[in-house]
């Protein structure tokens, strides 16, 4: 099983600042990897897909970078909605794997 | 408009069976592989099943293999999960997923089935 470790843990930032979250797997995915954005109460929502690539309707703000075992989810000035749970998860292996999720916070 | 229902959550002892339901609309279903993915309470993110549009392959995780069935009717535009031998660890929010074309990524998400197993 490919495991995913996602860094940090939590991300405590301002609005309009700048987030780099870190996603490292246990061995290559080549470029199958996706980003996903939580809300309390909501069902996830695709960010990004095959590393850099944006969902439709993802604003410009978010994107996505790396291959192999590492791998970045930027968001280039934050916005009021973006503090929410992140996830990485992969889709080169079964099982699929998702990492353990980075908390983006209101500092 | 694509639109993922699922039903079919509730309280279940363990040891008990519950079946959960996904209705879809908006998508050519047949076109799609679909997933379960789960969420305990509190944490994070874990596949469960899928299965192709066809309905003919089917991949499971370890800790529900042999004990859960992920199945469709793409003349219904239905996907199910039939849980057996439910486990304490077995509650959670289960989303049903929409895959994207030939990937193992999730566009689209219900809004989930709440199950609890306990005594």
């Amino acid at each position: 099983e490919i495991v995913l470790t996602q860094s940090p843990a939590t991300l405590s930032l301002s609005p309009g600042e700048r987030a780099t979250l870190s996603c490292r797997a246990s061995q290559s995915v080549s470029s199958y990897l996706a980003w996903y954005q939580q809300k309390p109460g909501q069902a996830p929502r695709l960010l990004i897909y095959d590393a850099s690539d944006r969902a439709t309707g993802i604003p410009a703000r978010f994107s996505g970078s790396g291959s192999g075992t590492d791998f970045t989810l930027t968001i280039s000035s934050l916005e009021p909605e973006d503090f929410a749970v992140y996830y990485c998860q992969q889709g080169s292996n079964w099982p699929l794997t998702f990492g353990q999720g980075t908390r983006l916070e209101t500092k | 408009e694509v639109q993922l229902l699922e039903s079919g959550g509730g309280l279940v002892q363990p040891g008990g069976s519950l079946r959960l339901s996904c209705a879809t609309s908006g998508f050519t279903f047949s076109s799609y592989a679909m997933n379960w993915v789960r969420q305990a309470p509190g944490k994070g993110l874990e596949w469960v099943a899928i299965i192709s549009g066809t309905g003919a392959n089917t991949e499971y995780a370890d800790s529900v293999k042999g004990r859960f069935t992920i199945t469709r009717d793409n003349s219904k535009n239905m996907l199910w999960m039939q849980m057996k031998s439910l486990r304490v660890e077995d509650t959670a929010v289960y989303y049903c997923a929409k895959a994207r074309p030939t990937t193992s990524n999730f566009d689209y998400w219900g809004q989930g089935a709440l199950v609890t197993v306990s005594s």
